[in-house]
């Protein structure tokens, strides 16, 4: 089992809507979650970093976490063409810095 | 945030050659990584980057294959030698910056080994 699985898609959402892309794990030693975007060709692209349960807004974003389900959640709002992309979950345990990854979830948001 | 940057780009390699990935940080580190994503695959840790000493490597990876220096707080580099086609993939250093816990990624190195 992987310590971090996230469905990798592809995910196709028509202009507008809302997208939820998930991540489980299994290592209750992580403290610290993030989620990047990685348009094709690109280096990864810090969108959300957060560290406690709950939830973290920013514009459109907003990042969830939940440590007693071992569960991360990352919702687009309004999305858009430009939206698309590969997301990654990364997190870590926190005193070593190691990211540990997801397997991205590719996203296309069609006009 | 930081500007993270990597030379080259690109390369085209031959197998059996060795090529020598740098990595240039324009804020204050604390520490430098550098992770392997191949091809249509998500990103692995290769090793941390240890100013002055040593890299610490994760399981699969070994210094004779992608020895790795860092010289100062904010560049390092990665070689990946004796390649073969399998070595393809791209190469990304990331920063955690002094005071964050975030990390932050360079653009990458997209290399082909022939």
């Amino acid at each position: 089992q992987k310590e971090v699985e996230q469905d990798p898609g592809p995910l196709s959402v028509p202009e507008g809507a809302i997208v939820s892309l998930n991540c489980t794990y299994s290592n209750s030693a992580f403290q610290y979650f993030m989620w990047y975007r990685q348009y094709s060709r690109k280096g990864p692209e810090l969108l959300m970093y957060t560290y406690s349960s709950g939830n973290k807004e920013d514009g459109r974003f907003t990042a969830q976490v939940d440590k007693s389900s071992k569960y991360i959640s990352l919702f687009i709002r309004d999305s858009q063409p430009s939206d698309s992309a590969t997301y990654l979950c990364a997190m870590n345990p926190g005193n070593t810095g190691k990211l540990i990854f997801g397997q991205g979830t590719t996203l296309q948001v069609k006009p | 945030s930081a500007v993270i940057s990597q030379k080259p780009s690109r390369d085209i390699c031959q197998r059996g050659t060795s090529l020598t990935i740098q990595c240039q940080v324009d804020s204050q580190v604390t520490m430098m990584f550098w992770y392997r994503q191949q091809p249509g695959q998500s990103l692995t840790l290769i090793a941390t980057a240890n100013q002055g000493s040593e890299a610490t490597y994760e399981s699969g990876f070994v210094i004779d294959k992608f020895p790795i220096s860092r010289p100062n707080l904010t560049f390092s580099t990665l070689t990946v030698s004796n390649m073969s086609p399998e070595d393809s993939s791209i190469y990304l250093c990331s920063a955690r910056l002094a005071g964050y816990n975030e990390q932050f990624f360079g653009p990458g190195t997209r290399l082909t080994v022939l």
